[in-house]
C-alpha cells in the first residue's frame, strides 16, 4: 500500500484496549478540529470534529479532547480493534477555508 | 450518496511534462479543496475553490493550478512537472466554504520520473 509517512511515530495497542491519540497545534485562535483516519491506498477518512466552544466530543467509541490552554488534543478510540489500525491526522483549520495537518500518528492493533 | 471521486487514480510522467487531475465532489458540495499528501511533508493544502473561483491558496508555486466548473467539478494542472512533484495528490469537498467538514476522495498518486 501506499506509505504516508516513513517515520511517523507509532503506537501499538492490545486488541480491547483503549488508544489515545495526541496532536499539537499551532494556531491558538484556530477555531475547528477534525480528526481522520487514513488506511493504506485510501484518502483520508473523517472521524470526528470538535470547534474550539468545546472541552470534549463524544462519536461512536470515539472522544476528542481539546486543551486550547495548551494547544493539545487527544483522539480516544474505546476498545480497540483490528480495522483500527491506520494513520490518523489532527487537522486545524488555518487561514480562510484551508486545513493544517499534523504529520500523523501509525496505530498499530494486535489481535 | 456517491463520495468523492478522482480520475485518474495512477499516472506516471516524466520531467518537464504537465499534469491535469480530476476530481468530483459530493452531489451538493461546492467547495473543492486539494491538497498534495508526502511522506516527508505530510498533507499541505494547495487551493481551495468555491462556486468557481479560487477562495484560498497554499504556499505552492506558480505551476499548480486549478479551476472549478459551473457542476463544481474540479481539475487541477501542474505544469513542468519536477521530480518532487511526485506525491498523492487528494482532493477533498465540502457543502460550502467556512467551517465545514471536508470529505476525501482516495487520491491521485502522481509519479514523476
Amino acid at each position: 500500500g501506499e506509505s504516508v509517512g516513513l517515520h511517523l511515530p507509532t503506537l501499538s495497542v492490545q486488541e480491547g484496549d483503549n488508544s489515545i491519540i495526541n496532536c499539537a497545534y499551532s494556531n491558538s485562535a484556530s477555531d475547528y478540529f477534525i480528526w481522520y483516519k487514513q488506511e493504506s491506498g485510501k484518502g483520508p477518512q473523517f472521524i470526528i470534529d470538535i470547534r474550539s466552544n468545546m472541552d470534549k466530543r463524544q462519536g461512536q467509541r470515539v472522544t476528542v479532547l481539546l486543551n486550547k490552554t495548551v494547544k493539545h488534543l487527544s483522539l480516544q478510540i474505546a476498545a480497540t480493534q483490528p480495522g483500527d489500525s491506520a494513520v490518523y491526522f489532527c487537522a486545524e483549520k488555518g487561514q480562510g477555508f484551508s486545513f493544517i495537518f499534523g504529520k500523523g500518528t501509525r496505530l498499530l492493533v494486535k489481535p | 450518496k456517491a463520495g468523492v471521486t478522482q480520475t485518474p487514480r495512477y499516472l506516471i510522467k516524466t520531467r518537464g511534462q504537465q499534469v491535469t487531475l480530476s476530481c468530483s465532489p459530493i452531489s451538493g458540495h461546492r467547495s473543492v479543496s486539494w491538497y498534495q499528501q508526502t511522506p516527508g511533508q505530510g498533507l499541505q493544502f494547495l487551493f481551495e475553490y468555491f462556486s468557481e473561483t479560487q477562495r484560498n491558496k497554499g504556499n505552492f508555486p506558480g505551476r499548480f493550478s486549478g479551476r472549478q466548473f459551473s457542476n463544481s467539478r474540479s481539475e487541477m494542472n501542474v505544469s513542468t512537472l519536477e521530480l518532487g512533484d511526485s506525491a498523492l495528490y487528494l482532493c477533498a469537498s465540502s457543502f460550502r466554504t467556512g467551517v465545514e467538514t471536508q470529505y476525501f476522495g482516495p487520491g491521485t498518486r502522481l509519479l514523476v520520473l
